[in-house]
This record gives structure tokens, C-alpha cells and sequence, in this order.
């Protein structure tokens, strides 16, 4: 298996909504990111998890709050977003040796 | 912080012409990706590259470390290699995110049949 899953491939939500996005790689890679990516605009880091642990937190809003239960899967908590949060959110990972990122197909978020 | 530009921003192609997207950094490397997105948002990563020349199928990336250089070429170009090509530098020396990867802003091509 040499894939990243993400669900959902879409999501709509209200601004009081709670929901969570899902990735998840069964290739025994120990570093996870989260990337959200604006239309026409790069891929902007999140989070970095490595060994489980959250090893770096790029100042983003308290209304993000990833958790990575074990080492193939890795969640990323919503709640009480703002319209301009949506975006493509993009799950990734990294093999324990080597450069080469494998990315999901990402979670389109739509907040209304 | 490495500035990473990237050239074309736009580019419109017949079937089967021959394809150069280029990418620029400011400082010194240790890698540099090529990456493949296509409408819908996943991402591909198509090459890893810290010196030279690599292919793959009809996809051609080079990399000049003197000149912070980098190209990816597309040979008999198909409407299927429509995508945004980015391209996205591990520089130790810099920024670029908690992973060092500063990314460029990407190539929109479009192969017109």
C-alpha cells in the first residue's frame, strides 16, 4: 500500500459545527504533516507530527487541533471555523529515511 | 528565507509539443521537488533531485546547483499532463516552513488537443 487516504473528499460546515478529517498511511512513514492550500495559492505547513509526536505547530488558530492517535493515522479536529478557513486541506507523509513526500488527495472544505 | 520563482505562471500547449517549466531558488539546497497537482487537489510527488538529471517516462527534470536551477521538461505532451507543476526546495540555510520546504507558486499548464 503506498498510498495517503484522506476522507472526507468534501466537506460543508457551519460556523458552530465540530467535525474532523481523517488521514491515514499504512507505509510505516513516522512524519505527518497537515498543509492547507487556497485556490492558486501553494501548499502552507500546519502541523508536523513526527513519531506521534506534534513536533512543530506553525502558529495556526486554536480551532485546528490535530491528534495522531498511532502511527498510520493522523486526524485533524474543527470546530467553531470562519469562512475563510475554507480550503484544500492536505494530509502528507515522509518515509523515516529519504526526501520524497506522499501526499493525499486532499479534503475540500467549504465553511458556510 | 529561499525565494523559490517559477516560470510560466500560465503556459498553453498543442498536443505533442515539448514542454520547459523552470524554477529559480535564492540560496543553497539540499533537494528539490517537482511535484504534480491536478484539479481535485491530490498531489504527486514526480521528482527528488539534489544534483543532475533525472527521468522518468516522458518527464525530464535537471537541476543546475551553481546556477540555483532547476527544469522540468515534458516530452509528446497529452492533454492528461494538464496540472499544476510546483516546484519546492529543502534548504537547510533558511525558512520554509518547519520542514524547510519553501514552495513555489506552481505552473498551470494546459495541453490543448
Amino acid at each position: 500500500d503506498t498510498e495517503v487516504t484522506q476522507t472526507p473528499k468534501h466537506l460543508v460546515m457551519g460556523m458552530t459545527n465540530k467535525k474532523s478529517l481523517k488521514c491515514e498511511q499504512h507505509m510505516g512513514h513516522r512524519a505527518m504533516y497537515w498543509y492547507k492550500q487556497k485556490a492558486k495559492k501553494p501548499p502552507e505547513l500546519m502541523f508536523v507530527y513526527s513519531y506521534e509526536k506534534l513536533s512543530i505547530n506553525e502558529s495556526v488558530p486554536s480551532r485546528f487541533s490535530p491528534e495522531c492517535p498511532n502511527s498510520s493515522l493522523l486526524n485533524l479536529h474543527l470546530h467553531a471555523l470562519q469562512p475563510e478557513d475554507s480550503a484544500l486541506y492536505l494530509c502528507a507523509s515522509r518515509p523515516p529515511t529519504g526526501e520524497k513526500l506522499f501526499f493525499g488527495s486532499g479534503t475540500q472544505l467549504s465553511v458556510l | 528565507k529561499n525565494e523559490v520563482e517559477q516560470s510560466p505562471q500560465n503556459l498553453t500547449a498543442q498536443e505533442g509539443e515539448f514542454i520547459t517549466i523552470n524554477c529559480s531558488y535564492s540560496v543553497g539546497i539540499s533537494a528539490l521537488h517537482w511535484l504534480q497537482q491536478h484539479p481535485g487537489g491530490g498531489i504527486v510527488s514526480l521528482f527528488m533531485l539534489s544534483s543532475g538529471k533525472k527521468k522518468h517516462g516522458r518527464l525530464i527534470a535537471t537541476i543546475n546547483i551553481q546556477e540555483k536551477h532547476s527544469s522540468l521538461h515534458i516530452t509528446a505532451s497529452h492533454p492528461r499532463d494538464s496540472a499544476v507543476y510546483i516546484c519546492a526546495v529543502r534548504s537547510p540555510y533558511s525558512g520554509g516552513g518547519a520542514d524547510g520546504l519553501t514552495f513555489g507558486k506552481g505552473t498551470h499548464l494546459i495541453i490543448q488537443p
